[in-house]
């Protein structure tokens, strides 16, 4: 699977729209792009995923660039219950579903 | 919605002992179930692949004797951590991949502390 490279931490205020960035400029094109996030002594949760076009739901946007080499998760109005560790992950399209998790980004949404 | 849900959410345990972890999709089937294990301050790292009706695939230095695992019907797969120590304490958490979709549910994570 393609590795990723995202910012150790980042931080935006209340009410903002907090932009979170990924890179994995060797993906493939049979891989998807999955975001999850993980609130402190909690399991992960679903946020989002996209194959090559952007993709936008309930909770957050995901914007790939039209070379797929890198990613942004969008949170439109970051609230304080939204601070929690992004994982930005690439799967490859097969039939073991396997997610491998990196560090991700620490976000911390400040009053 | 996809719940998943863990049973218990934590249990310490004597060193030695054995310790089962369920791990549930409530409201969907799920052939395929994960398991992970995740030590503080670092991230998730997988151990298992459970596929209903069959073995479980274990990563690459994930002991198959030491983690059991059973995946006996299509919303319910079980970790037991044999003759545990103190080395095994971890927050252990499950995944249930909805069928025919290609999304991870997670749990909420089971902490273990092993004495």
């Amino acid at each position: 699977d393609a590795k990723t490279t995202q910012p150790p931490s980042m931080d935006c205020a209340e009410g903002r729209a907090a932009n979170l960035p990924c890179n994995h400029s060797t993906i493939s094109g049979n891989e998807y792009v999955y975001w999850y996030r993980q609130i402190h002594s909690q399991g992960p949760q679903y946020i989002i995923h996209g194959l090559k076009n952007n993709e936008t739901n309930e909770m957050a946007s995901l914007i790939i660039t039209e070379d797929r080499k890198s990613s942004t998760l969008i949170l439109p109005h970051a609230t304080l219950r939204d601070t929690a560790v992004y994982y930005c992950i690439v799967r490859v399209r097969d039939s073991s579903y396997k997610l491998i998790f990196g560090s991700g980004t620490r976000l911390l949404v400040r009053p | 919605g996809a719940v998943v849900s863990q049973h218990p959410s934590w249990v310490i345990c004597k060193s030695g002992t054995s310790v089962k972890i369920e791990c549930r999709s409530l409201d969907f089937q799920a052939t395929t179930m994960f398991w992970y294990r995740q030590f503080p301050k670092q991230s998730l790292m997988l151990m298992a692949t459970s596929n209903e009706g069959s073995k479980a695939t274990y990563e690459q230095g994930v002991e198959k004797d030491k983690f059991l695992i059973n995946h006996a019907s299509l919303t319910l797969s079980t970790l037991t951590v044999t003759s545990a120590h103190p080395e095994d304490s971890s927050f252990y958490i499950c995944s249930a991949l909805r069928d025919n979709q290609e999304t991870q549910y997670f749990g909420p994570g089971t902490r273990l502390l092993v004495l």
